[in-house]
């Protein structure tokens, strides 16, 4: 079964700095990897994704995430915050491979970016 | 711009009212998902359905929640009797075709419950 970890609930960062948020997942399929955005009293927002292809993915507002089959790992980093980039973030995986949709999500993390 | 559409978007109710939280798919997905999200439990997959037929409720408590799709446009999701437990936001969300966007979902706004 695929599952996902997101490590730290919380994650702070000064203005400027660099954002990394952890997400390890394990799948029994090849993955297809999601990372949303939820911004206060909103619904979820596709950051990127990855599904085939370039392991390195490009998103919206500068984000950008690495897919690394060796570490099980797709972490999101971004290399300044902006004091817009505080939200939540969660990453998902794909439940089998990207063919019934469905999709499975970690526990969120909150990033807080201090001015 | 195609987006999932929710209402209300806001619901306070008393206990043991019916709630009945309607959403709109994008147009020529075909898979619809419900979702609940609360502080404690974080995001939980309540039920989803493609095609209109329902693929699995696992996540729905079954004696007091219902999800339907009377047509493609429309999916419901009905709580009766509601219990202040119940409160959350309750998230829409729409696929496209399978095999294709390799399970992306759009999400809704949301409905925000209150049952006091």
């Amino acid at each position: 079964a695929q599952s996902v970890t997101q490590l730290g609930s919380h994650v702070s960062v000064s203005e400027g700095a660099l954002v990394l948020l952890r997400c390890n997942y394990s799948s029994s399929v090849p993955p297809y990897l999601f990372w949303y955005v939820q911004y206060p009293n909103q619904g979820l927002q596709l950051l990127l994704k990855y599904t085939t292809g370039a392991t390195l993915v490009k998103g919206i507002n500068g984000f950008e995430a690495e897919f690394k089959k060796s570490e099980t790992s797709f972490h999101l980093t971004k290399p300044s915050a902006h004091m817009s980039d505080a939200a939540e973030y969660f990453c998902a995986v794909s439940d089998d491979g990207g063919s019934q949709g469905n999709l499975i999500f970690g526990k969120g993390t909150k990033l807080s970016v201090k001015p | 711009d195609a987006r999932v559409t929710q209402t209300p978007r806001h619901k306070v109710t008393e206990m043991g009212q019916e709630v009945t939280m309607r959403c709109q798919p994008i147009l020529g997905h075909n898979t619809v998902f419900w979702y609940r999200q609360t502080m404690m439990q974080g995001l939980e997959l309540l039920a989803y359905f493609r095609n209109r037929a329902p693929l699995d409720d696992s996540g729905m408590p079954k004696d007091r929640f219902s999800a339907e799709m009377p047509d493609a446009t429309l999916a419901t999701l009905k709580i009766q009797p509601s219990e202040p437990r119940d409160s959350a936001v309750y998230f829409c969300a729409s696929g496209p075709l399978h095999g294709s966007g390799g399970g992306e979902q759009f999400f809704g706004p949301g409905t925000r419950l209150t049952v006091l």
